[in-house]
């Protein structure tokens, strides 16, 4: 069963903003990843943050997250066009349950 | 890096003929690989585990017998579509744990496998 909610479910954005993508889960968990997937392909892991932690920065990446809340955030800053993508977060620690996803556009 | 590989990228098949979608791990022994399913626009959904040596579990609502789930050696599990039907014309996604890696625990993803049944 789906995980987790994320939002947008579509984000359309200039190059050099921001772009922020929200994603939030049922239950308890031991850690959140964040990944992206290009039209058509495979899924590229982008970063890992643990329960205990609450922000973690990677590059142009900041991931938060909130346990009590049980949610999460990306943000992109910067953009380029080369983000296009669509972004999903997802929880577990083997099978990995995803959320819905954010289709972001990123238009030069 | 540890790289996973599926094969075919692409396939069409006729309806009632069966098809089998390969995911290697290519640098790295992978007692457990997992299948998704992912429909255009849709977020993916894990349709099953593969254990080496031993059955696959599968989620509830998939068919066991429909998607059958083979992984004979620590590299290789391969997901055949039986009697395909145009609904199973999906994008197909495995990941692999690499134990051994960095981070003793890092799941990586082939680039998935489009099937078209006609």
């Amino acid at each position: 069963s789906q995980q987790g909610e994320e939002d947008p479910q579509a984000l359309s954005i200039q190059e050099g903003e921001n772009a922020t993508m929200n994603c939030s889960y049922k239950t308890s968990i031991n850690n959140l990843q964040w990944y992206r997937q290009n039209s058509g392909r495979g899924l590229v892991h982008l970063i890992l943050i643990r329960s205990n932690e609450r922000e973690k920065h990677s590059g142009r990446l900041r991931v938060t997250l909130d346990t009590s809340k049980k949610s999460s955030s990306l943000l992109i800053t910067a953009s380029r066009a080369a983000d296009t993508a669509s972004y999903f977060c997802a929880t577990g620690f083997q099978k990995l349950v995803f959320g819905t996803g954010t289709r972001l556009l990123v238009s030069p | 890096g540890a790289v996973v590989s599926q094969h075919p990228s692409w396939v069409i098949c006729k309806s009632g003929t069966s098809v089998k979608i390969e995911c290697r791990s290519l640098d790295f022994q992978a007692t457990t690989m997992f299948w998704y399913r992912q429909f255009p626009k849709q977020s993916l959904m894990l349709m099953a585990t593969s254990n080496e040596g031993s059955k696959a579990t599968y989620e509830q609502g998939v068919e066991k017998d429909k998607f059958l789930i083979n992984h004979a050696s620590l590299t290789l599990s391969t997901l055949t579509v039986t009697s395909a039907h145009p609904e199973d014309s999906s994008f197909y996604i495995c990941s692999a744990r690499d134990r051994g890696g960095v981070s003793g625990n890092t799941i990586y993803f082939g680039e998935g496998s489009w099937l078209t049944v006609v």
